[in-house]
């Protein structure tokens, strides 16, 4: 079935350093591609998606490009900041994977990000 | 616009007993959907509720059922209570034939001791 495997964390970083978080994917059909985010005591919020392949996404200084060919999704921003300190959740949506849902989203299991000053 | 609203915020339920997680959509959503997340784990889905029908469920027992209400609410019904099912139990709403955008709510976090 569908699955999504990202990188283990905590990752740990300064603040203006480089952030990639990997994730790569394995679906039957044709997925759309997202990163969630997710704060201390707050419910997940979109970062942002892809849908196609080739597509890049790109919020609040984040980055995402869908790769067909190495089935991945991986995260990436040129400068991070304290506020960004969260968990980063990967995850597909499978038009033609079946079950009837429509928007079902399968997940990674989460990568912590920690940001120091 | 209103967001997702979920309650209760935190429950401590014991092993056997049932339990109701309620969902307020957001406005003009259509379709709600129900996630468990488990202690440093992603979301996974439990089902979906389009029309007041289930519209699509995931890898969980029939212990887990549903409503969803006329103003598009919608509850999560879980019987027999098991330790495994500690969890943030999530509901997201989104707008069924418009686009994919998924909106969380916060969660409830359950607690079966």
């Amino acid at each position: 079935g569908d699955s999504v495997t990202q990188m283990e964390g905590p990752v740990t970083l300064s603040e203006e350093a480089f952030l990639t978080i990997n994730c790569t994917y394995t679906a039957t059909g044709y997925p759309s591609l997202f990163w969630y985010v997710q704060y201390p005591g707050e419910g997940l919020q979109l970062l942002l998606k892809a849908t196609k392949a080739d597509d890049k996404g790109s919020n609040k200084g984040f980055e995402a490009t869908y790769r067909k060919e190495t089935t991945s999704f991986h995260l990436e921003k040129g400068s991070v900041q304290v506020s960004d300190s969260a968990v980063y959740f990967c995850a597909l949506s499978d038009p033609g994977g079946g079950g009837g849902a429509t928007n079902k989203l399968i997940f990674g299991t989460g990568t912590l990000l920690a940001v120091q000053p | 616009e209103t967001g997702v609203t979920q309650s209760p915020t935190h429950l401590i339920k014991t092993r056997g007993q049932q339990v109701t997680l309620r969902c307020s959509s957001q406005s003009g959503h259509n379709t709600v959907s129900w996630y468990q997340q488990a202690l440093g784990q992603g979301p996974q889905f439990i089902f979906q509720y389009y029309r007041e029908e289930e519209n699509g469920r995931g890898n969980f027992p029939p212990r887990f059922s549903g409503l969803q209400f006329p103003n598009y609410s919608s509850e999560l019904n879980v019987n027999a209570l098991e330790l495994d099912d500690s969890a943030l139990y999530l509901c997201a709403s989104s707008r069924t034939g418009v686009d994919e955008k998924l909106f969380f709510g916060s969660g409830t976090q359950l607690s079966v001791l």
